[in-house]
């Protein structure tokens, strides 16, 4: 079965340095997408990068990339040069192969920008 | 960009009564709608799915006579929760596939139930 795997529930990183959001999933399938999104207090769900499987490069898009490692099936977010309107919930899902394609999500991660 | 627009943004309702939420895509067709449920710090957790025209697919668990979905056009979904009860209170949010890549949310609707 599809699965997303985000291990941190919580983490903190000082304003203007970079922070690493870990993801893994779990697919048998060679066709698939991998998605971020952020998600603020407010609740709305604001895309954030898009990789798919046969991209052979890492997308990125402004301040963030995300690390793709095939091999170890994880789709790391990275932020570069942390602001405090980054504090949110980071959401990574992955496009299920099935016909309507509905996203599969992890739990999410907390982050928290210090000034 | 497209833009789905949800309404309302919050209601508060009395218990035994029902509430419709509303998704519209603004400028493009949506094939697919998708709805969720979302409690406090948690992930979101995907209730049904409709395409237009055909009646919604549910996940397991999912009361299909108390959450109604209607999707009677390409740029209309509704989801109704029918007589709500305050363990039905929660944060409900929509969200329109456009194509393979494409996800557009609504800004969700937090339902309160007293």
């Amino acid at each position: 079965a599809q699965k997303i795997t985000q291990t941190q529930p919580g983490m903190f990183v000082q304003e203007k340095e970079a922070v690493t959001l870990d993801c893994t999933y779990d697919t048998s399938d060679p066709s698939y997408g991998l998605f971020w999104y952020k998600q603020p207090s407010s609740g709305e769900m604001i895309f954030l990068i898009y990789q798919g499987s046969y991209d052979q490069q890492n997308a990125t898009e402004g301040r963030y990339s995300l690390n793709f490692q095939k091999a170890r099936k994880s789709a790391n977010l990275v932020i570069s040069a942390s602001q405090l309107g980054d504090s949110a919930m980071y959401f990574c899902a992955m496009r299920d192969a099935g016909n309507n394609r509905k996203l599969i999500w992890g739990l999410g991660t907390s982050l928290a920008v210090n000034p | 960009g497209a833009v789905v627009s949800q309404h309302p943004s919050r209601v508060i309702c009395k218990s035994g009564t029902s509430v419709k939420i509303e998704c519209r895509s603004l400028d493009f067709q949506a094939t697919t709608m998708f709805w969720y449920r979302q409690f406090p710090k948690q992930s979101l957790m995907l209730m049904a799915t409709s395409n237009e025209g055909s009646k919604a697919t549910y996940e397991q668990g999912v009361e299909k006579d108390k959450f109604l979905i209607n999707h009677a056009s390409l740029t209309l979904s509704t989801l109704t929760v029918t007589s709500a009860h305050p363990e039905d209170s929660s944060f409900y949010i929509c969200s329109a596939r456009q194509g393979v890549y494409g996800y557009t949310f609504g800004s969700g609707t937090r339902l309160t139930v007293v």
